[in-house]
């Protein structure tokens, strides 16, 4: 089956860092997105990755390990608008571009 | 730049009723999905198309159809509405083969069902 698995709520100061963890098990694999969902708004698109690696996006950085079937989003010197739910989602089959959806981690940024 | 546009924001229906939601993607993107999200829940894909033909299908009940048009805007047509539909719906397009063929969602419609 598939599955994908995130931390439900995490804190954080602001200022800090934070990296929020999201492992998968799905059949097949063709790429992990993290997107950032502001209550009530659309979810916003912050990075893709299909290579293992990391991938650097000013603040914003996400990590893969496919053998482990692993990924991090690392977010840099949080500010207080980074309070959201971050959305770790799979493509898990070339040519199907249906994405299985984590439940999302509630990040709470705190002054 | 041109967004994923959605209309209505905001229906109320009532139970047994019908009701139309329409998406109209990003300019030369050519896939469109939709999803509904209830509160606190992940995004549940309902269903795609790609260059107007369906191309992926998930938890859509048998109630709701959609299709995509000439114009590559589509229609999400729901009927006989229950109270448990009530929810946000999003549109999401992508241009296939894009690269990552990120999905750039619409600000959602929010349905209520009475």
């Amino acid at each position: 089956g598939q599955n994908i698995d995130q931390p439900t709520e995490m804190t954080a100061t602001e200022g800090a860092i934070v990296q929020i963890n999201c492992t998968y098990q799905t059949s097949g694999f063709n790429g992990l997105f993290w997107y950032q969902q502001h209550a009530g708004e659309a979810p916003t698109f912050l990075s893709y990755n299909v290579l293992d690696g990391l991938e650097e996006k000013g603040r914003f950085s996400s990590f893969l390990s496919r053998s482990k079937g692993y990924s991090y989003l690392l977010l840099k010197e949080l500010q207080m608008k980074d309070s959201a739910s971050y959305l770790c989602a799979v493509r898990h089959h070339e040519g199907n571009y249906q994405l299985i959806w984590g439940a999302g981690t509630k990040l709470i940024i705190k002054p | 730049a041109a967004g994923v546009i959605q209309s209505p924001r905001h229906l109320i229906k009532e139970k047994r009723e019908t009701a139309t939601l329409k998406c109209y993607p990003i300019p030369r993107h050519d896939t469109v999905y939709w999803y509904q999200q209830g509160p606190g829940q992940d995004p549940q894909f309902l269903i795609s198309f790609y260059e107007k033909m369906q191309s992926d299908k998930g938890s859509i009940p048998d109630r709701f159809s959609a299709q995509q048009f000439s114009d590559y805007h589509s229609e999400l047509n729901m009927s006989s509405l229950e109270l448990g539909d009530s929810a946000l719906y999003f549109c999401a397009s992508s241009l296939t083969g894009g690269g990552g063929d990120e999905q750039f969602f619409g600000p959602g419609t929010r349905l209520t069902v009475l």
